[in-house]
């Protein structure tokens, strides 16, 4: 079945640059979305088709694809923005969409 | 406003069945798909299944067709996740989400439903 890959963790000052990368195959002719879940919380999307932001996230938060990877960026990041962070595609059907794994951000 | 009400916690024993709805409102509920999203204690987000309450078109993840029955009534706005047989393994919490264009992403997440499965 299909995969998309993230690296299980990352760790950043306040105030750096938070790169969070999501690998596929099929992300060079599928879109890349994100969503951010915080401790007890349902999930809510921060970046849909690849880089577009919804009403209400901050600027800080982006979105880019290239070939087989997607990568979200969270610039100047805040310690509000610890949460675990997930992507989401589906298959080459387009039939099923898939989650990776997921990315637990740390800010501190 | 968009809104998905999910119904309360359930505790059931393994063998039971279980059907867990999702609720619709501020929105065309015929004119958008619902999703089910598994996430195991600790664990993360998985895909169980899309449908499309205009046409009741319906697509599950590999993992979980034959597991799990995803239904609606369109007639009430509601969405349902229902369980033959229940299993300790089926111990999760269970979203439901709206689904959005032509790849079905989320946009809209219910608050979760807490199923806990034990003897």
């Amino acid at each position: 079945s299909y995969e998309l890959t993230q690296p299980p963790s990352v760790s950043v000052s306040p105030g750096q640059t938070a790169r969070i990368t999501c690998s596929g195959d099929a992300l060079p002719k599928k879109y890349a979305y994100w969503y951010q879940q915080k401790s007890g919380q349902a999930p809510v999307l921060v970046i849909y088709e690849d880089s577009k932001r919804p009403s209400g996230i901050p600027e800080r938060f982006s979105g880019s694809s290239s070939g087989t990877m997607a990568t979200l960026t969270i610039s100047g990041a805040q310690v509000e923005d610890e949460a675990d962070y997930y992507c989401y595609s589906t298959d080459s059907s387009g039939n099923h969409g898939v989650f990776g794994g997921g990315t637990k951000l740390t800010v501190l | 406003e968009v809104q998905l009400v999910q119904s309360g916690a359930e505790v059931k024993k393994p063998g039971e069945s279980l059907k867990i709805s999702c609720k619709g409102s501020g929105y065309s509920f015929t004119s958008y798909w619902i999703g089910w999203v598994r996430q195991m204690p600790g664990k993360g987000l998985e895909w169980m299944g899309i449908i499309y309450p205009g046409d009741s078109d319906t697509r599950y993840s590999p993992s979980f067709q034959g597991q799990v029955t995803i239904s609606a009534d369109k007639s009430i706005s509601t969405a349902y996740l229902q369980w033959s047989s229940l299993k300790a393994s089926d111990t999760a919490m269970y979203y439901c989400a709206r689904g959005i264009g032509q790849l079905v992403y989320f946009d809209y997440w219910g608050q979760g439903t807490l199923v806990t499965v034990s003897s």
